[in-house]
């Protein structure tokens, strides 16, 4: 069964670095997302992606934030310099988006420490 | 913003016991989803629900869209060991460009021995 992967599974950096945090997305699907959570908090939204730009983020999604596809594969969150308050899971998710059906699948996630 | 609230936060049951959980917002969604969470990994979808009153199930798990679409519940009978980890509501609202999912909270379940 096709899925969502993420790399690294565990990103250790140190504050002000920048990280990159990598995604292959189904193959098929055109929809693309990024969440976080907090440890022992919910799932919080931070961006999508569409048709090779941003289609809607989030408050968290500031300046520091960007996301990329660079090819048909890959799709990649930047976090520019990295603040402790961004220690937490990221997951990477796609969707196939049929007509009434919008149902995102979620990778395993990537747990950034930043200290 | 859109907030969805998921009770209870945990539950202790026995093997065998039957599960219920539910989740209410006071903004209206047209797509809501049971997710579960294991540790240390990501979200896997368990149940999508598309139309209100709609009732879908997936094994022993039972699932219900609420009429007002502002809420859902989500019921597992005769849970298994396998059973434990974090269950979460989700709603959409997928309109416009809008398809990002908001969660709850999360009901953390637990299984006695």
């Amino acid at each position: 069964e096709p899925e969502v992967t993420q790399t690294p599974s565990h990103q250790v950096t140190q504050m002000g670095q920048e990280v990159i945090l990598r995604c292959v997305p189904i193959s098929n699907h055109l929809y693309f997302y990024w969440y976080r959570q907090i440890l022992g908090q919910k799932v919080e939204f931070l961006v999508s992606f569409y048709n090779n730009e941003i289609s809607e983020k989030s408050e968290i999604f500031d300046d520091q934030f960007s996301v990329e596809r660079p090819d048909g594969s890959n799709f990649t969150l930047k976090i520019r310099s990295t603040k402790l308050e961004d220690s937490a899971m990221y997951f990477c998710a796609s969707s196939e988006i049929r007509t009434g059906i919008y149902e995102q699948y979620f990778g395993p996630g990537t747990r950034l420490t930043v200290t | 913003g859109q907030q969805l609230n998921q009770s209870p936060q945990s539950m202790f049951i026995q093997e065998g016991e039957d599960v219920s959980m539910n989740c209410t917002s006071s903004s209206i969604f047209n797509t809501w989803l049971w997710y579960k969470q294991d540790p240390g990994e990501g979200p896997v979808l368990l149940i999508a629900l598309y139309k209100a009153g709609e009732l879908t199930s997936n094994g022993r798990l039972t699932a219900q869209f609420g009429i007002t679409r502002k809420d859902s519940f989500l019921n597992i009978s005769a849970s298994i060991p396998s059973d434990v980890g974090i269950y979460f509501c989700a709603g959409q609202r997928v309109m416009n460009r809008d398809d990002k999912i908001i969660f709850g909270k999360g009901t953390r379940l637990h299984i006695l021995p």
